[in-house]
């Protein structure tokens, strides 16, 4: 199993260029998120999806939209790139549980993006 | 809302020294879960452990253990007789309920743990 995987590793944008990130796991989870991690700031979630077809909206959402069109993917979307947006951003896929249970996330090796 | 501290930014100890790293939250949830995460300096996160509110014994797993007090609101972390390996960021993190039943992850702004030869 490759686990989570994400593409680019590495991506360099222009002000006002847009990108797609991809998240793929290979684990049949049903819930998908995607971070992102700012030196001093921990990780801060910008989207999420409990389930193919459905997103919802994080801690910091702006500027960014998602789409999980299948089960096993996970796009994250920059429609125009702004230097505020630099980051690394990681992907992490976990089993649904019932309510009073909460399984552990598994992570992506992270994009580091930069926007000059 | 849910909150996780991590007051110790960056900690230096030569190796074979053990490490406390501390980690405090706030919850409004009766029932919650807490986690711990490494980030080498390779990038990845890699889960360590989680606990659940209804379980308060502390766990040790090799090196690493773990000390979960309810009354405090902490969860620290302990490495005996680090190794330059043990070199990484760690991450506490804690569930929140959201409106619709799905939780979701609080992290806490991470330790950076240099262990020296």
């Amino acid at each position: 199993n490759a686990g989570v995987t994400q593409t680019p590793k590495f991506r360099v944008l222009k002000t006002g260029q847009s990108m797609t990130l991809l998240c793929a796991q290979d684990m049949n989870h049903e819930y998908m998120y995607w971070y992102r991690q700012d030196p001093g700031m921990g990780l801060r979630l910008i989207h999420y999806s409990v389930g193919e077809g459905t997103t919802a909206k994080g801690e910091v959402p702006d500027g960014y939209n998602v789409s999980r069109l299948k089960k096993q993917n996970f796009l994250l979307g920059l429609e125009s790139a702004a230097p505020s947006q630099t980051s690394v951003y990681f992907c992490a896929s976990s089993y649904w549980g019932p309510e009073y249970y909460y399984n552990e996330q598994f992570f992506g090796p992270g994009t580091r993006l930069t926007v000059l | 809302a849910q909150k996780v501290t991590q007051a110790q930014t960056e900690i230096s100890v030569v190796e074979k020294e053990d490490v406390t790293l501390d980690c405090v939250y706030e919850t409004r949830d009766t029932t919650y879960y807490l986690f711990w995460y490494k980030q080498p300096p390779s990038g990845e996160l890699v889960f360590l452990i989680r606990r659940n509110s209804f379980d308060e014994q502390n766990e040790i797993s090799g090196r690493y253990s773990w000390n979960f007090q309810k009354s405090t609101s902490s969860f620290n972390f302990t490495i005996t007789a680090s190794q330059v390996v043990d070199s990484a960021v760690y991450f506490c993190a804690l569930s929140e309920k959201v409106n619709t039943g799905f939780q979701k992850l609080v992290f806490g702004t991470g330790t950076r743990l240099l262990v020296s030869p």
